[in-house]
């Protein structure tokens, strides 16, 4: 099956600074990928949707100013947390989809990252 | 609006005992539905899915699932549980391009 990683795995920073996480389609191109966060024993949030070459669109509630989305090529998307602080600690998982148009395709989950904010 | 309920928060079962995990959906067309386990600290895992053909589907580690429309249901079931299918359980369903999760059932297994 497709295959989607994550990088880091896990990552403690200090208040007031950013983190970047990467998603990657390692055998496969994602037109679409999206982001969810994850609170302990909950389910996943999705945060937003970005497609190569365009702007993300973003959920409700979800600050674009704190969560910058990139996806500059159809198999790297990244997630910068800006002036991290511990509310901000949380499981962030990223899927990704191929093929195109609005029609669901199957999503492929990445294994999450883990971020602790000090 | 296109939801998934999965109305039992946690489940507890004993080791070698039976177990289904309930999920409701509301939309309006045939929908794609996923059961996805996901261990502490852990990624999502597909156990399996639903798309179209045969309501009876076939997963991984014995799991299985079967699509009722009348119900608007997508059981997950197995027939005998080890200590090791303790985990969390989400069922999904694939709207427009997005995936809808519920909000999971943690699975118990007792000696």
């Amino acid at each position: 099956g497709a295959v989607v990683s994550q990088h880091p795995s896990w990552v403690i920073c200090k208040s007031g600074t950013s983190v970047k996480i990467e998603c990657r389609s390692l055998d496969f191109q994602a037109t679409t990928m999206f982001w969810y966060r994850q609170f302990p024993k909950q389910s996943l949030m999705l945060m937003a949707t970005s497609n190569e070459g365009s702007k993300a669109t973003y959920e409700q509630g979800v600050e674009k100013d704190k969560f910058l989305i990139n996806h500059a090529s159809l198999t790297l998307s990244t997630l910068t947390v800006t002036s991290a602080h511990p509310e901000d600690s949380s499981f962030y998982i990223c899927s990704a989809r191929g093929g195109g148009g609005s029609s669901y395709n199957e999503q492929f989950f990445g294994p999450g990252t883990r971020l602790t904010v000090l | 609006a296109q939801s998934v309920t999965q109305p039992d928060i946690h489940i507890t079962v004993s080791e070698g005992a039976s177990l289904e995990l309930r999920c409701n959906y509301s939309y309006g067309a045939t929908p794609y539905l996923f059961w996805y386990v996901q261990s502490p600290g852990q990624g999502l895992q597909l156990l399996l899915k639903y798309f179209s053909g045969d309501t009876l589907v076939q997963g991984i580690k014995g799991f299985e699932a079967e699509f009722k429309r009348s119900q608007s249901s997508f059981n997950l079931r197995k027939p005998s549980v080890h200590w090791s299918d303790a985990a969390e359980y989400f069922c999904a369903v694939g709207v427009g391009f997005k995936t809808i999760f519920g909000a999971g059932t943690r699975l118990f297994v007792k000696a």
